[in-house]
This record gives C-alpha cells, structure tokens and sequence, in this order.
C-alpha cells in the first residue's frame, strides 16, 4: 500500500505565482481532505470531499484558495495568486467512508514557500 | 515537512520511562477524540482514538483517558521508546461539525 502520494514535497515560489499541490489518495477511499499546517496556526482544515464533491470549504482561507477532485484518485489546491503568507505544509489525508469516526490517513506533505 | 511549531510544550524522558501527554479542550459538544503522532517529516499518523461514552482505552504500549468533567484528554505511553520521539496532536469533534479541531500539540524527547 503507498499511502497517501503528495507531490510536489517541496515548492518554492515567488508571490503573485500560481502553486498546485497535488494529491493521489489511497485506492478505496472515498473521502479526501485538505489541511495547512503553519506555526501560528497549527493543523488547519481547509476543505474534504466525499465521492469527489466537496462537501465542507469553510477553512478556505480566500477566493485564491480553489480545490478540485475530478475521480477518485486525484485531487488537487490550487493558489493563485500565492503570497507569502501562504507559506506552510499542505497534507491532504483521505479515509473510507464519509463518518467523521473513520481513521484519516495523511500523508507526508507539501512543504510551500512564497518569497 | 517540519512542519512543527519552534515553541510547543516539550516533555522530555527517559527511555523506559512512562510519559503523560496532556490535553484540554474547550468545546463540551467534543464527543469524538483522536490522538496522531507526527515525526519530523511525515504526516500525522494515527495512535488511538475514544469516545465520549468511554474514560479509558487501551491500545498497544499506550492508553487514553478521557475526563469530561474538566475536559481533558491524555495519552499516556508505557516504557517510552527512542522512536517514540515526535510532537503529538490531540484532536476533537462534534455531532454538530464533522470537522476534526486539532490542538497544537507536545513535542515529546526520549532520552537514552
């Protein structure tokens, strides 16, 4: 089993670029979530999906934030433009079924930096 | 990615040693908690997790305790082990959100 695959693991990029983060959850999962991870604000939930739909965005910080699941095994957020206050790990988890009591599985992040 | 606070709370022990990691939350309608382990580097990984109907549960060398009456939470590890060494994030949720509310965890440091 791979797990949950991120790419890229790490990104470096200046302000006013487009950034997309990628994510391949675990094959069988029907949920996928979104999180940042910063210092100041510790693990943070920005949007989950169930069966591809989005189902909760209220952590999307603004409208730069978007994120998209087009099938089951492939989703990815995009910022633009990026700032760099955007700067922090992005982890994408993904867990079977659609109850909050199921076991989220992350995996190991996006490192982001916006100079 | 370390992707860890500098300023987190640190407990440091001795291998072998047993370790208390504590935890308080805020919302009373927390009926569903987790505790994930996150080494540096990786993503958090799930330890154990209780329900508000339980006070205590066991897992494999660890046992969460669950006081709602001061709503706290706390992961204890038995003969704590070189690779135990990681910051660990207590978790809650509620019937009224299916949100998982992480806090901002402990770093724990074994010492040989």
């Amino acid at each position: 089993d791979a797990g949950v695959i991120q790419s890229p693991r790490h990104e470096v990029t200046e302000m006013g670029q487009e950034v997309t983060l990628r994510c391949k959850p675990i094959s069988g999962h029907n949920s996928l979530f979104w999180y940042r991870q910063t210092m100041m604000r510790g693990l943070e939930l920005l949007i989950y999906f169930n069966n591809n739909v989005p189902i909760d965005d209220s952590g999307m910080p603004e409208d730069r934030f978007s994120a998209k699941m087009p099938n089951a095994s492939f989703s990815t957020l995009k910022i633009q433009p990026s700032e760099p206050r955007d700067s922090a790990v992005y982890f994408c988890a993904s867990s079977f079924g659609d109850r909050r009591y199921n076991e989220q599985f992350f995996g190991p992040g996006t490192r982001l930096t916006v100079l | 990615g370390e992707s860890v606070g500098l300023h987190l709370p640190t407990l440091s022990v001795q291998e072998g040693d047993n370790s208390i990691i504590n935890c308080a939350y805020s919302n009373s309608a927390s009926d569903y908690f987790i505790w994930y382990k996150q080494e540096s580097g990786k993503g958090p990984q799930f330890i154990i997790d209780i329900r508000s109907n339980m006070d205590k549960r066991q897992g494999q060398r660890v046992t969460v305790l669950l006081n709602k009456t001061v709503k706290h939470l706390s992961l204890q590890i038995a003969a704590t082990q070189p690779g135990d060494s990681a910051v660990y994030f207590c978790a809650e949720s509620s019937r009224n959100t299916d949100k998982l509310i992480f806090g901002t965890g402990t770093r724990l440091q074994v010492f040989p």
